[in-house]
């Protein structure tokens, strides 16, 4: 069945110090995999999304993703959190024979000033 | 123009009646999508329309649930007899173009329903 997983459900950061936010997924297709940003009362923005070609892809906010495929893995990365980036982050999953985004569990960060 | 509005922000309704929930996607966008966000189940997808056909309504949860586009814009997600368990944020998204593109899809800020 196809899923998302994000393992993480809730992370604390300092303001300044590096993230990354896990996601796996398990899908028969090729995948196209995105990276979507919720904050308090808003809807969802997209950061970043991959199809193919370069498997690091370059985001909005400084955000940056890998998509490794031996590992089934598109983890999120930024070298310096900003106060500005507490929100929820949802991974999601869809492919070229498909319409609809599946979404991972969401992540909630936390950051402390 | 403008992002995906939805309307109304916050709806309140008794467990029985029947709502609808409004969807204005962005101008020129074919495809419009509807998920539902809730705390039990995250974000499910329910419908996809292409122009005014739903291409794939396999999300709906049952029979009580239907949306239409009549005229290929703006979608009505109609939910009938509510019960409690339909409570949730009910979010509508739109992109360009035909089924399985690369085209973003762009949320709007979602209908917050709650049955009482």
């Amino acid at each position: 069945a196809q899923s998302v997983t994000q393992p993480d459900i809730h992370i604390t950061v300092s303001e300044g110090a590096s993230l990354e936010l896990r996601c796996n997924y398990s899908y028969g297709a090729t995948p196209y995999l995105f990276w979507y940003v919720q904050s308090p009362g808003q809807g969802l923005q997209l950061l970043l999304k991959y199809f193919s070609g370069d498997t690091l892809v370059q985001g909005i906010k400084g955000f940056e993703a890998e998509f490794k495929r031996s590992q089934s893995s598109f983890n999120l990365r930024k070298p310096s959190v900003h106060w500005s980036d507490a929100a929820e982050y949802f991974c999601a999953v869809s492919s070229y024979n498909t319409d609809k985004l599946i979404f991972g569990t969401g992540t909630r960060l936390q950051v402390f000033p | 123009g403008a992002g995906v509005s939805q309307s109304p922000s916050n709806k309140v309704t008794e467990k029985g009646k029947d709502v609808e929930l409004r969807c204005d996607p962005i101008s020129g966008h074919t495809a419009l999508y509807w998920y539902r966000q809730s705390l039990g189940q995250g974000l499910e997808f329910l419908i996809y329309f292409q122009g005014t056909g739903a291409a794939d309504d396999s999300g709906l949860p049952n029979d009580r649930f239907f949306a239409v586009r009549p005229e290929g814009s703006v979608s009505t997600l109609k939910i009938q007899r509510t019960e409690r368990g339909d409570s949730a944020v009910y979010l509508c998204a739109s992109s360009l173009s035909r089924r399985g593109s690369t085209d973003t899809q762009y949320f709007g800020p979602g209908t917050r329903l709650t049955v009482l």
